[in-house]
């Protein structure tokens, strides 16, 4: 079984651009998540969907926005780059949320540079 | 999610056992403790996870105590490819989300 995608697995923007990441997840997964991961706040938790739906949605600016497709795949959106943006984008998926007891599986990342 | 507690970095030598502990003091009875390692220029992948007992798989063992305050993982022989970042997560059975909140986490380096 193929396990979470994402592309593309690196990135270079400017200030004030715009960029898109995309995570499919593992065939079967209905829940995806993303995370911010950088090495001064370490991981942080951006958004969760399920079946298209968010379900949470952690503490970051309305710069950052996600949306999930029909067939899981999901993608998310920063508008606006600041510098402070760049950082490792992490996708996650799993079979559905709200389980304790369930794990996720993270994908590789999207390294995002802003410049 | 209730907090953990996590020691900073921690050494091994290879193919000796390695017990990271976690201490999770106000831990409530419906979390669940799960393990997860993040190893260099990877994504985090899940290690384990229990509720009261102690459990075994593959990849390693959880020790949890009597009162659930604290655990330990368990890796029986750090091999050089366990260096990595080791992540405690409680995880509420109940909760609506599969958010994780990720702590700053132990980092192992194993030494040949």
């Amino acid at each position: 079984k193929a396990g979470v995608t994402q592309t593309p697995r690196y990135l270079i923007k400017t200030r004030g651009q715009q960029v898109t990441l995309s995570c499919s997840p593992i065939s079967g997964h209905r829940s995806v998540s993303w995370y911010q991961q950088t090495p001064g706040q370490g991981l942080q938790f951006l958004f969760e969907y399920f079946s298209e739906t968010q379900r949470n949605k952690g503490n970051f600016p309305g710069r950052f926005s996600g949306r999930q497709f029909s067939n899981s795949r999901s993608e998310m959106n920063v508008s606006t780059l600041e510098l402070g943006d760049s950082a490792l984008y992490l996708c996650a998926s799993s079979l559905a949320p709200g389980a304790g007891i369930n794990e996720q599986f993270f994908g590789p990342g999207t390294r995002l540079t802003v410049l | 999610d209730a907090k953990t507690t996590q020691p900073n970095s921690m050494e091994s030598n290879e193919e000796e056992p390695v017990h990271l502990p976690c201490n999770h003091s106000t831990i409530s009875g419906t979390d669940y403790i799960h393990w997860y390692r993040q190893l260099p220029s990877q994504g985090p992948e899940y290690v384990i996870h229990g509720l009261t007992s102690n459990v075994n798989n593959r990849m390693a063992s959880l020790a949890i105590a009597e009162d659930r305050k604290s655990s330990t993982l368990i890796l029986h022989r750090a091999t050089l490819r366990d260096a990595a970042v080791y992540y405690c997560i409680l995880r509420d059975s109940g909760a609506g989300s599969y958010q994780l909140t990720f702590g700053k986490g132990t980092k192992l380096s194993v030494i040949p």
